[in-house]
């Protein structure tokens, strides 16, 4: 079955420093989704992205954050200058469709840890 | 802004017994619902939906009932086995449009444990 695979699983960055989270979403997929889940928290979204643009955004979703999709196939969270308060689980979501019904499919997330 | 809320943070049940996860939300906009499951080190794992206007879903030992006017929904787990033990995460789906794209907003999750 396929699946959406993020890298690297476990990330450490000192604070101020710029990381960047990766992501292959499901080939045939057209809708990708970054959500965060800090220690003991809720799951969080934070961007979703179609048709080459971010459709919508949440308010943890500030300008040091942004997403791209390089090519046919990455999806990427870049955060400029980390904060201690970045540490949590990163996870990417895609699916294949909005206005008809899937369900979103998740990675297995990236740790990331701010130290 | 908790929309969607899990009040159980935790559930133990004997295998075999039913299990079941409850989940409240207040948002009459949301269209779909959801049970993702969780094991640690891993992405969440979607495990059945109900569409809005259905009050029942049943897939094999899962079944989830949404009560609209109650705003409630539960997962029922039957029989129970130890593979089982996991968080479930409740999530809701706002109707796409009107500046919505269909996000996913989750609870906090609940953590079964089933015993052998």
């Amino acid at each position: 079955e396929p699946e959406v695979t993020q890298t690297p699983s476990h990330q450490v960055t000192q604070m101020g420093q710029e990381v960047i989270l990766r992501c292959v979403p499901i080939s045939n997929h057209l809708y990708f989704y970054w959500y965060r889940q800090i220690l003991g928290q809720k799951v969080e979204f934070l961007v979703s992205f179609y048709n080459n643009e971010i459709s919508e955004k949440s308010e943890i979703f500030d300008d040091q954050f942004s997403v791209e999709r390089p090519d046919g196939s990455n999806f990427t969270l870049k955060i400029r200058s980390t904060k201690l308060e970045d540490s949590a689980m990163y996870f990417c979501a895609s699916s294949g469709a909005i206005r008809g019904w899937r369900p979103l499919h998740f990675g297995n997330g990236t740790r990331l840890t701010v130290t | 802004d908790q929309q969607v809320k899990q009040n159980s943070p935790s559930l133990s049940v004997q295998e075999g017994r039913i299990s079941i996860l409850n989940c409240d939300y207040t948002n009459s906009m949301f269209d779909y619902f959801l049970w993702y499951k969780k094991y640690p080190a891993e992405g969440p794992t979607f495990l059945i939906s109900i569409s809005s206007i259905k009050d029942k879903n049943e897939d094999g030992r899962f079944t989830v009932f949404l009560n609209k006017s109650a705003k409630h929904l539960s997962l029922h787990i039957v029989p129970s086995q130890p593979g089982d033990s996991a968080v479930y995460f409740c999530a809701a789906r706002q109707a796409y449009g009107s500046g919505n794209t269909g996000k996913l907003i989750f609870g906090q999750g609940t953590t079964l444990q089933v015993k052998p």
